[in-house]
């Protein structure tokens, strides 16, 4: 696709439940990164992967949130026994490569609702 | 951590007045990125700075990086309302992939 892609778009859990955010970077991309935007707030680093591995899991909340990226492409975000203050934005992006030369582009956001 | 401060938090003006977001640090900044953000949308890249004292022009808008890598602006020139959103500066950092934005400021432009 021409973007980066977001699926859902919108999700709305029961507390308590287990939730799976999945992003599609752009053709050719090989850096990913996952953050989490709050309503008021800038969007907060949770995760970078290069190719397949996760080079920094830093931004990771807690042991509940868990993200893969098995083939180098689509990656999915974990997130288990989902708590109210998980409601956010999450907001994947990806670049050709880490460098800092390389634009990095967002997603539309899988905005989450936990009730 | 690093933090990145944004002044001021919002912004609202008139079409056609000038407009400027600041960004400050109480360190060094890598290099500064800046985004803009339209509502209920995700951030879309502008702009990066990387040299001190550097300064970049997007037709209306204007970027500049302090002299002392500690600070950056954006100014609009003659707003207007397809300027309407959230603009953020974001620091790339030593690690060359984590962003660090900062709280962002709204904009709103009354026609």
């Amino acid at each position: 696709g021409a973007g980066v892609s977001q699926t859902p778009s919108n999700k709305v859990t029961e507390k308590g439940k287990y939730v799976e955010l999945r992003c599609d970077p752009i053709s050719g991309h090989t850096a990913l990164y996952w953050y989490r935007q709050s309503l008021g707030q800038g969007p907060e680093f949770l995760i970078y992967f290069q190719g397949t591995g996760a080079a920094d899991d830093s931004g990771l909340p807690n042991d509940r949130f868990f993200a893969v990226r098995p083939e180098g492409s689509v990656s999915t975000l974990k997130i288990q026994r989902t708590e109210r203050g998980d409601s956010a934005v999450y907001l994947c992006a990806s670049s050709l490569s880490p460098g800092s030369g390389n634009t990095i582009y967002f997603g539309e956001g899988s905005w989450l609702t936990v009730v | 951590g690093q933090q990145v401060m944004q002044i001021p938090q919002y912004q609202h003006v008139q079409e056609g007045e000038d407009f400027t977001t600041y960004c400050n640090s109480s360190t060094t900044l890598s290099n500064i990125q800046w985004y803009k953000q339209r509502p209920g949308g995700h951030p879309v890249f502008l702009i990066q700075l990387v040299k001190s004292g550097e300064v970049k022009k997007q037709k209306r808008l204007t970027f500049q990086f302090g002299e002392a890598k500690k600070n950056s602006s954006l100014h609009i020139t003659a707003t207007q309302t397809t300027d309407v959103g959230t603009y953020f500066c974001a620091d790339r950092g030593g690690s060359n992939y984590k962003l660090t934005f900062g709280k962002g400021t709204l904009l709103t432009v009354n026609p």
